[in-house]
């Protein structure tokens, strides 16, 4: 079953709007965080924010924010007044922890491109 | 800079043959971890080790190996190989255990292996 579901493939946005990435996710465990990187078109993978499971608020870090509504099991990514370094393919992962090992459950990811 | 270097950054080699990709974990760093992304796909764990042992294993195939030696870098060995075992490998690193842990991975830059 699919752990960490991103349902927008691609997206296109003007330069200088707000973007929302669509991220779910399926846990049992009370415990669990949640994480957005970036890949750009060079190939590394950049880590944007994080948002733990008991965070009593949304994470945020500078245009980047995390819409973060735990009884949906959703942790949307927003951006703010976009701009065109921004395009890149994005990335919603989730901590999972199995017999005491942790490691990153990746989503599909969603491209983005901004337009000029 | 993540501080995880990945070595090489591009491999091209044929059908059948075996190569070996390295990675040295940022400095304190105990917990590597191996992923798979093939074209336009999230990232599939392939395999962690922590401290030089093996500590969780997923969809690695048995072609696949690895190990983390007593300096912690690590080595990912592919052999046989398939023209579907072309992605994009990366390796990524976490801090120890703790409190402040809450799972980020460090990613290198990955390593590009074309089979031809």
């Amino acid at each position: 079953a699919q752990k960490i579901t991103q349902t927008q493939p691609g997206m296109f946005v003007q330069e200088k709007e707000a973007v929302t990435l669509d991220c779910t996710y399926d846990t049992s465990d009370p415990s669990y965080g949640l994480f957005w990187y970036k890949q750009p078109s060079s190939g590394e993978m950049i880590f944007l924010i994080y948002q733990g499971s008991y965070d009593q608020q949304n994470a945020t870090e500078g245009r980047y924010s995390l819409n973060f509504q735990k009884a949906r099991k959703s942790a949307n990514l927003v951006i703010s007044a976009s701009q065109l370094g921004d395009s890149a393919m994005y990335f919603c992962a989730m901590r999972e922890i199995t017999q005491g090992a942790q490691k990153l459950v990746f989503g599909q990811g969603t491209r983005l491109t901004i337009n000029p | 800079d993540s501080g995880v270097t990945q070595t090489p950054k591009h491999l091209i080699t044929a059908t059948g043959q075996r190569v070996t990709l390295r990675c040295s974990p940022r400095s304190g760093d105990l917990s590597v971890y191996w992923y798979q992304q093939s074209l336009d796909q999230g990232l599939q764990f392939l395999i962690q080790y922590y401290n030089g042992e093996e500590r969780a294993k997923g969809n690695i195939l048995e072609r696949f190996s690895a190990q983390q030696f007593p300096d912690l870098h690590s080595e990912l060995n592919l052999s046989s190989l398939e023209l579907g075992d072309s992605a994009l490998y990366f390796c990524a690193s976490s801090v120890r255990a703790g409190p402040a842990n809450t799972g980020e991975l460090f990613f290198g830059e990955g390593s590009r292996l074309t089979v031809l």
